[in-house]
């Protein structure tokens, strides 16, 4: 498996402007996350889905950020209309389950953002 | 608010000695505990983790130590080398997880 696939690697895009980040699971998990990277707040959970179905949103910081999982292979975490604070690197990530970190998480390379 | 803290940013030792990463958790019922290796990048990749009935888990260079009642962890690298120069992140949590910000671990060869 190619594990897990995001896309862009990198964005550069100016203030409000609309980003979308994309991402393909690994085939046969059942749970996707999004994460975002900061300096300040390390690996932050922004939402997770469980069989394509959102479970737990309470990480999304703002109305702002919306994210979509229309199938098993593919999802997508949209900024509308971006800020500068929203720079960062993005990280999808996918697990056959959750158990606290028992099922392991793969992480894909992230999205760096970058908003002027 | 931080349920898991890893209060050193970064951490620089000399090759072939012991790397000490520290780690601190809110939560007492949190009952699994990991390690994230993160290389520039790329993604977190899991290296290690323990479960709250032990208070070591050892798997080569790596040990994890777990003390429940200070509810605090740490990952001993040993011996360092230069490829281990790469950020690490302690995570834990009732069903998703939940990172620290992560220590920047330099080995000078």
């Amino acid at each position: 498996d190619a594990g897990v696939i995001q896309s862009p690697r990198h964005e550069v895009t100016e203030m409000g402007q609309e980003v979308t980040l994309r991402c393909k699971p690994i085939s046969g998990h059942d749970y996707l996350f999004w994460y975002r990277q900061t300096m300040m707040r390390g690996l932050e959970l922004l939402i997770y889905f469980n069989n394509n179905v959102p479970i737990d949103d309470s990480g999304m910081p703002e109305d702002r950020f919306s994210a979509k999982m229309p199938n098993a292979s593919f999802s997508t975490l949209k900024i509308q209309p971006s800020e500068p604070r929203d720079s960062a690197v993005y990280f999808c990530a996918s697990s056959p389950g959750l158990a606290g970190g028992r099922n392991e998480q793969f992480f894909g390379p992230g999205t760096r953002l970058t908003v002027l | 608010d931080q349920q898991v803290k890893q209060n050193s940013p970064s951490l620089s030792v000399q090759e072939g000695r012991i790397s000490i990463l520290n780690c601190d958790y809110t939560n007492s019922m949190f009952d699994y505990f990991l390690w994230y290796k993160k290389y520039p990048a790329e993604g977190p990749t899991f290296l290690i983790s323990i479960s709250s009935i032990k208070d070591k888990n050892e798997d080569g260079r790596f040990t994890v130590f777990l003390n429940k009642s200070a509810k605090h962890l740490s990952l001993h690298i040993v011996p360092s080398q230069p490829g281990d120069s790469a950020v690490y992140f302690c995570a834990t949590g009732a069903n998703n997880l939940f990172f620290g910000t992560g220590t920047r671990l330099t080995v000078i060869p």
